[in-house]
């Protein structure tokens, strides 16, 4: 059983655009979300993350949205840049105090930017 | 600084043999974490350890793995009489007390033939 889902396996956006990247979670006691890329043979970096008490995290040219009724949460990343290419994971966990304990992960997005 | 380092980066073990994986974190972090990655899936959380800690194991497989993170020297974690399935990528992850973000390794790749 599933509990983050990332149901688009592969996104194609042209450089400039804004890049959409989408996340569904079943688990109610999630209360930490963070978002991770990784390329090819290197570990996942952290991207951004946003606790369960706010609907919104900006950093640059990435926002993460929260929308807890719907079990939902997006990245935006605007304007794409090719650098983006990579997998996006995004992950949940039940503790709000950072770290990586217990993290649940979806199977991620291969973000591809078109030139 | 450097970042979290895990080796060897590939390890090729035969059906029964042992598997050890070693992760120095980084500088100042206490806390480490295992994950596995097996092909075409997300990251499975596997254990959490802080010095001579396990902390919390809820993902560690009951049977052939084990985990330590000692006083001195790196966090190992061993996997005895691999099989096929074990064959993943294992990522370890770093984070400081206070409770930050955590920064992952390069991770091990361990093929089982």
């Amino acid at each position: 059983d599933q509990q983050v889902k990332q149901n688009s396996p592969s996104l194609s956006v042209q450089e400039g655009r804004i890049s959409i990247l989408n996340c569904d979670y079943t688990n109610s006691m999630f209360d930490y979300f963070l978002w991770y890329k990784k390329y090819p043979a290197e570990g996942p970096t952290f991207l951004i993350s946003i606790s369960s008490i706010k609907d919104k995290n900006e950093d640059g040219r990435f926002t993460v949205f929260l929308n807890k009724s719907a079990k939902h949460l997006s990245l935006h990343i605007v304007p794409s840049q090719p650098g983006d290419s990579a997998v996006y994971f995004c992950a949940a966990s039940p503790y709000s105090g950072g770290g990586a304990d217990g993290l649940t992960f979806g199977k991620g997005t291969h973000l591809i930017i078109q030139p | 600084n450097a970042g979290v380092m895990q080796n060897p980066r590939h390890l090729v073990r035969r059906r029964g043999q042992e598997a050890r994986l070693r992760c120095s974190p980084m500088k100042g972090h206490s806390h480490v974490y295992w994950y596995r990655q097996l092909p075409e899936e997300g990251l499975k959380f596997m254990v959490y350890l802080q010095k001579e800690n396990i902390i919390d194991e809820s993902g560690m497989p009951k049977e052939r793995f084990s985990a330590e993170f000692p006083k001195e020297g790196p966090s190992i974690l061993r996997i005895q009489q691999v099989v096929r399935g074990d064959s993943a990528a294992y990522f370890c992850a770093s984070s400081p007390p206070e409770g930050t973000e955590a920064f992952f390794g390069q991770g091990t790749r361990l093929t089982v033939v």
